[in-house]
């Protein structure tokens, strides 16, 4: 166990439709990461929150936005659903928003599109 | 930005025998961080083993040890002793010193053991 938790572990919606993801990182980390893992695009990183702000994006869609709460959790909010946005969402938990601490995954958010 | 390759989208060893996967990567960083994750069947990621690019000697974790070539840009994982706990996706991944910090993964090899 990570310490990291995702809700919910599994979510079947329709196109079209609007989903939010939540994650709670580590106890005292403050730095979350979200990783998209699809058949297509293999494992990639979507968007990182440090401590409230964002501070670093990779390929998230304009669907897509996420934040991070005055409690450090975060919340991945996906919408207009396609049916490519089918996939295992992972969030990931550091200490620090940069240098050598070890990133902790989640368990994952598996988010199915019909 | 960086590229991690992982050429062997399959692997199979025999319970007890020695595999090793392959992985290169791209950068024009000179510090940086590599890893190899492990995502059996119940997809939960987790790390194997972590090389710092600045450190020449390879890192090791009991079974598993790493051949890191700097110059080469190769970082290879050696599974000894193979157990069918082993049999997973195996994910070589990046993570440079740029702002966030973020993994760059590649493709994954997926391990299969035999008994």
């Amino acid at each position: 166990d990570s310490g990291v938790t995702q809700t919910p572990k599994h979510l079947i919606t329709a196109t079209g439709q609007r989903v939010t993801l939540r994650c709670s990182p580590r106890s005292g980390d403050l730095s979350v990461y979200w990783y998209q893992q699809s058949l297509d695009q293999g494992l990639q990183f979507l968007i990182q929150y440090y401590n409230g702000e964002e501070r670093a994006k990779g390929n998230i869609l304009e669907r897509f936005s996420a934040q991070q709460f005055p409690d450090l959790h975060s919340e991945l909010n996906l919408s207009s659903l396609e049916l490519g946005d089918s996939a295992l969402y992972f969030c990931a938990s550091t200490l620090g928003g940069t240098g050598n601490n070890e990133q902790f995954f989640g368990p994952g958010t598996r988010l199915t599109v019909l | 930005a960086q590229t991690v390759t992982q050429s062997q989208p399959e692997m199979s060893v025999q319970e007890a025998e020695t595999v090793t996967l392959s992985c290169t990567y791209d950068t024009s960083e000179s510090d940086y961080y590599l890893f190899w994750y492990k995502q059996p069947p119940s997809r939960q990621m987790i790390l194997v083993i972590r090389q710092e690019a600045y450190k020449q000697q390879n890192a090791t974790e009991n079974r598993f040890s790493v051949n890191f070539q700097k110059a080469a840009k190769s970082f290879s994982l050696k599974i000894s002793d193979s157990q069918l706990g082993d049999a997973a996706m195996y994910f070589c991944a990046y993570r440079g010193m740029e702002y966030g910090n973020k993994l760059v993964f590649g493709a994954g090899t997926i391990l299969r053991v035999k008994s």
